[in-house]
């Protein structure tokens, strides 16, 4: 059963363009986090999300959380290639384990 | 400091053998949890192990099952490998007061 749906499952946009990644769920989460995969290599944590409605920036990245904890967007400013990979969404549950979300992949074109 | 250590990084079977996967955790953690991964997708969860048992475990049958050392590692085996069992498998340690998993670089397991 997957518990967190993305959208889109798949971005290519030109270097320097702006960017939203959508983690949807109908389940409510205590926490969420954010990862970034390259290929050959296993899922990198970017940031983690507590509280509803909260905010966190990473350089040109943002992050917000639902103010209901079931949903959460990743924002990205002015993309550049080096940020081309895999974006997971991953929610912590109720049994403390978590469940990650579909992905989606990016590309950035120079 | 060593992350997540995974062995091997590739691996080829025949379908009907047994394959076993090996995890050495981050140091200061004693949480592992093992994802199988398709290409393109998300991890999905197979099951975590904390003091030697199995705490979770996903939607995946009894062929998958586990194990973990006093020392925090682990080990996956596979039983009867099916061709839909070709996928990344990864391994992630987390602790006490860690935030998220760390993850290994992952085996790739091909199944012919």
């Amino acid at each position: 059963t997957q518990l967190l749906e993305q959208s889109p499952q798949f971005l290519s946009i030109q270097e320097g363009e702006n960017l939203t990644v959508y983690c949807n769920s109908s389940s409510v989460f205590s926490s969420l986090q954010w990862y970034r995969q390259e290929p050959g290599e296993g899922p990198v944590l970017l940031v983690t999300v507590v509280t509803g409605g909260e905010v966190k920036k990473l350089k040109r990245l943002t992050f917000q959380f639902g103010d209901a904890r079931k949903d959460s967007s990743l924002h990205i400013t002015a993309a550049q290639p080096g940020d081309t990979g895999l974006y997971l969404c991953a929610g912590l549950n109720t049994g403390n384990q978590f469940y990650f979300g579909t992905g989606t992949s990016l590309t950035v074109i120079p | 400091d060593a992350g997540v250590t995974q062995s091997p990084t590739h691996l080829i079977k025949t379908r009907g053998q047994q394959v076993t996967l090996r995890c050495s955790p981050k140091s200061g953690h004693d949480t592992v949890s093992w994802y199988q991964q398709a290409l393109g997708q998300g991890p999905q969860f197979i099951f975590q192990y904390y003091e030697e048992e199995e705490r979770q475990r996903g939607n995946f049958p009894d062929r998958f099952s586990g194990h973990q050392f006093p020392n925090y590692s682990s080990e996956l085996n596979v039983n009867a490998l099916l061709l839909g069992d070709s996928a990344l498998y990864l391994c992630a340690s987390s602790g006490q007061g860690a935030h998220g998993y760390t993850f290994g670089s992952g085996t790739r397991l091909t199944v012919v």
